[in-house]
């Protein structure tokens, strides 16, 4: 089966640095999306890490460990529009993603 | 650049009857995918186009739903009948040849 998991609330103060992670038991592993979703809106894509090491946009990091089948997602210098679900992702087999549960982000001023 | 757009919005709908969702890809993109998200759960695969053969349908649910791509264009997906617990959003995606995929608003169906 496959099955991803990530923390299901995570409150920050705007600012801070916040790093949401995500581990994965899939069967096929191409690489671990993440993506950002604003209640009522589509899931938008952030990054994609197909290589172990970290990669960096902007004020978002993500980063990859396919030994330790885990990843994280960095937001640093949060902002208040960065409240919003972040889901984790892994590509398998055939270009399919499957989906974590999200991680519901609350900046505070 | 246009994105993924998703017809209706919304689609409220008594139980029995039948609902057609409609996707149109970013133009030029050959990978057209359906997920769904049920009650707050996480987004689930339901099926892959590449261009209009169906790719991979390992997530559809059951034969109430049919997906349908012809001239490799926009999709549509077709729940018939429909049922209670078929209620929650459906989203669209395309790609190009790369990972990335790129989602549409989505559709909000509610079945009463």
């Amino acid at each position: 089966g496959q099955s991803l998991e990530q923390p299901s609330e995570v409150t920050a103060v705007e600012g801070a640095i916040v790093q949401i992670n995500c581990t994965y038991q899939t069967s096929g592993f191409y690489g671990l999306s993440w993506y950002q979703q604003h209640d009522g809106g589509a899931p938008t894509f952030l990054s994609y890490n197909a290589l172990d090491g970290l990669e960096e946009t902007g004020r978002f990091s993500s980063f990859l460990s396919r030994s330790d089948s885990y990843g994280y997602l960095l937001l640093q210098e949060l902002q208040m529009k960065d409240s919003a679900s972040y889901f984790c992702a892994v590509k398998t087999g055939r270009r399919a993603l499957t989906f974590g549960s999200g991680t519901r982000l609350q900046v505070q001023p | 650049e246009a994105g993924v757009t998703q017809f209706p919005s919304h689609s409220v709908i008594e139980k029995g009857q039948t609902v057609t969702l409609r996707c149109d890809p970013i133009s030029g993109h050959d990978n057209l995918y359906w997920y769904r998200r049920v009650m707050g759960k996480e987004i689930k695969f339901l099926l892959h186009f590449v261009k209009e053969s169906k790719q991979d349908e390992s997530g559809m649910p059951n034969n109430r739903f049919l997906a349908e791509r012809t001239g490799g264009t926009y999709s549509t997906l077709k729940v018939q009948p429909a049922e209670l617990e078929d209620s929650g959003v459906y989203f669209c995606a395309s790609s190009p040849i790369t990972d990335t995929q790129y989602f549409g608003p989505g559709t909000r169906l509610t079945v009463l």
